[in-house]
């Protein structure tokens, strides 16, 4: 298995709502990522998680919270977010955070802040 | 901040014709990595460079790699409709630690 499963696929939220997006992998990696990606934009990282642990924050507005619940699980919770915030969310995994591998995304989650 | 500069920014050729798209970056790299993106969905790893190999290929394409001059180029032989994407290059910097960095990527029209 070789997938980077994400759900949902589309989301439409409200600026005063809370909501989460799921990241799920069974490759046995260790480092997961988040990604921001506007359109006509390349991927933005967010955050990197590295054995479950939060390694990296890019500075990303606390409307924003990461959780990794288990080496398998990566989710991302949202509240009080802004339209500019509509973006497509993507979830990434590599075998090892610092690792000479390549990462493996997801889907993506295309979120509407209204 | 983008480390890596794609050119062209978009591309448009015919089926059967080759395609090549440059990445250029500005610091040392542990690696260098191309991805594909199809229609805004997830993106797909194509093929990963180290800093010291200078060429590699894979099927239809074909990967370059000079750091004297900060610079990296992808070929795609041959191509067909399916290969319609945007193509981004993305560099692994220890300095950075390690963080994968994504350049402006290159939109590639195959017309049938």
């Amino acid at each position: 298995d070789t997938e980077v499963t994400q759900t949902p696929k589309h989301l439409v939220m409200g600026m005063t709502n809370k909501k989460s997006l799921k990241c799920e992998q069974h490759m046995g990696h260790r480092a997961m990522y988040w990604y921001k990606q506007k359109a006509k934009k390349p991927p933005e990282l967010m955050f990197v998680y590295s054995y479950e642990k939060l390694s990296i924050n890019e500075s990303v507005p606390s409307r924003f919270s990461p959780e990794c619940p288990n080496s398998s699980l990566l989710n991302l919770h949202l509240h009080a977010l802004q339209p500019e915030d509509s973006a497509l969310y993507l979830c990434a995994s590599s075998r090892g955070y610092g690792e000479d591998t390549e990462a493996f995304f997801g889907q993506g989650t295309r979120l509407t802040v209204v | 901040s983008q480390q890596g500069e794609e050119d062209p920014q978009a591309l448009s050729i015919q089926e059967g014709e080759n395609a090549t798209m440059n990445c250029s970056y500005k610091t040392s790299i542990n690696n260098l990595q191309w991805y594909r993106q199809n229609s805004g969905r997830g993106l797909v790893h194509l093929i990963l460079i180290r800093s010291n190999e200078r060429e590699k290929h894979s099927g239809r394409l074909r990967v370059t790699l000079d750091t004297s001059k900060k610079s990296s180029s992808l070929l795609i032989t041959a191509s067909r409709a399916a290969d319609t994407a945007s193509y981004f290059c993305a560099t692994d910097r220890k300095a950075a630690g390690n963080k994968l960095t994504f350049g402006g990527g290159t939109r590639v029209l195959v017309k049938p």
